[in-house]
């Protein structure tokens, strides 16, 4: 069975700090993708990023990194340079790649609040 | 605006009340998911659709749920005899299918119900 763990329920820094924002994953698939996605206050969940298995390099998007190791089975994810607007939930998750449901297993969530 | 598409947003209803949801997925996106988010949690996989087809269900969904998706364009989620324990955020997810690679899921803002 697939499972994603993210330890870290709520985390609190200053705007302008860097945070990372950690997932484990488990996984018996050989072939699989992780995701980010951002929750807003108002509940709809925002695609950030993907990654497939066969993939680890690491992959920046302005503010946004993400650090894949497949040796831990972590893929984390940075912000640099906090804004007030990165505040909101953040799940971590998991696909088996099949070609059929390709159904996804979200983590717990981080809950990142930037304060001004 | 052509994304998916719930309704309603919010339903608020008594304990033992029936209660049905809606979701209409992106057009020609033959593959439709629901979820549910309790609070504190990240959405939990409930069942899959390709087509007019569910093709799997999980165990979360009892016997007083039921999806249906009558002619593989809208979905319709009824919940039977509801429970306080139902409470919670309904998601609706949609992609399309192609040969290769992962079909990228497309969230609707999802319906949050309340069982008083």
């Amino acid at each position: 069975a697939q499972k994603v763990t993210q330890a870290q329920t709520e985390i609190s820094v200053v705007e302008k700090e860097d945070v990372t924002l950690d997932c484990v994953y488990e996984t018996r698939d050989t072939t699989y993708y992780l995701f980010w996605y951002k929750q807003p206050p108002s509940g709809e969940l925002v695609f950030l990023i993907r990654r497939n298995s066969f993939d680890e390099q690491n992959e920046i998007s302005g503010r946004y990194s993400w650090n894949f190791q497949k040796s831990t089975s972590s893929f984390n994810f940075t912000i640099t340079a906090s804004q007030v607007v990165d505040s909101a939930v953040y799940f971590c998750a998991l696909s088996e790649a099949n070609f059929g449901n390709e159904k996804l297993t979200f983590g717990t969530g981080t809950r990142l609040t930037i304060i001004p | 605006d052509t994304g998916v598409s719930q309704d309603p947003r919010h339903k608020i209803t008594k304990r033992g009340q029936n209660v049905t949801f809606r979701c209409d997925p992106i057009s020609e996106h033959n593959r439709l998911y629901w979820y549910r988010q309790t609070l504190g949690q990240g959405p939990e996989f409930l069942t899959y659709f390709q087509n007019e087809a569910q093709l799997e269900k999980s165990r979360l969904l009892s016997d007083r749920f039921s999806a249906e998706r009558p002619k593989g364009s809208f979905s319709t989620l009824e919940i039977q005899r509801t429970e306080q324990g139902d409470s919670a955020m309904y998601l609706c997810a949609s992609s399309p299918t192609r040969l290769a690679g992962y079909n990228e899921q497309f969230f609707g803002p999802g319906t949050r119900l309340t069982v008083l």
